[in-house]
């Protein structure tokens, strides 16, 4: 059965430093979305992407986060400048269709970010 | 805006058993979509199964079922004949045409299920 596939599955990195999160999502999906897990808290939304652009954006997603899709397969989460507050669980989900609500997504098994 | 409650933080059940994990949620969409992802403890989110707001029957996926009783706002997941592999966090989720065009989902705090040899 296809997956949606994330690399790397634990990243550590310098306060400060940039960081990309890479995801392959299914190959016929057409919605991606990131969404973060601070570790013990509930899964929050961080943005969706339809048609290479962004669709929504939640508050967390602020000027330091970016996506992108820069191949045909490729969904990647930029993190400008790290903050400690960045560390968690980072998670990649991707839907076929979306005009019904009851489309389920996807998940990645996600990649655990630490910022030290 | 939309809400999703669950109340109970942490269950223990025996194996074999059955137990029922609670969720409510809070809407004012007229059509949407209730789901409950399996989190172990490795942290992969896994899709466990779905209820559509129009469904007229609740949804069953093996061993688990979905309680939908929508004049309540509940989405209860019953997992039936636990086993240890079940140990896990769950959440229910929900998307509807409120979740933004997109429908991302929103998920509840979750329930740290342990099943007990």
């Amino acid at each position: 059965e296809p997956e949606v596939t994330q690399t790397p599955s634990h990243q550590v990195t310098q306060m400060g430093q940039e960081v990309i999160l890479r995801c392959v999502p299914i190959s016929n999906h057409l919605y991606f979305y990131w969404y973060r897990q601070i570790l013990g808290q509930k899964v929050e939304f961080l943005v969706s992407f339809y048609n290479n652009e962004i669709s929504e954006k939640s508050e967390i997603f602020d000027d330091q986060f970016s996506v992108e899709r820069p191949d045909g397969s490729n969904f990647t989460l930029k993190i400008r400048s790290t903050k400690l507050e960045d560390s968690a669980m980072y998670f990649c989900a991707s839907t076929r269709v979306t005009g019904s609500p009851n489309q389920p997504q996807h998940f990645g098994d996600g990649t655990r970010l630490s910022i030290l | 805006a939309q809400k999703i409650t669950q109340t109970q933080p942490g269950m223990f059940v025996q194996e074999k058993e059955a137990v029922t994990l609670d969720c409510t949620y809070d809407t004012s969409d007229p059509s949407y979509g209730l789901f409950w992802y399996k989190q172990p403890s490795s942290g992969e989110m896994i899709f466990l199964i779905y209820q559509g707001s129009y469904d007229q029957q609740n949804a069953t996926e093996g061993r688990y079922s979905l309680n939908f009783q929508k004049a309540r706002k509940s989405a209860n997941l019953v997992i039936s004949a636990s086993q240890l592999g079940d140990s896990a966090m769950y959440f229910c989720a929900m998307r509807g045409q409120s979740s933004g065009s997109a429908r991302q989902l929103t998920f509840g705090s979750g329930t740290q299920l342990t099943v007990l040899p």
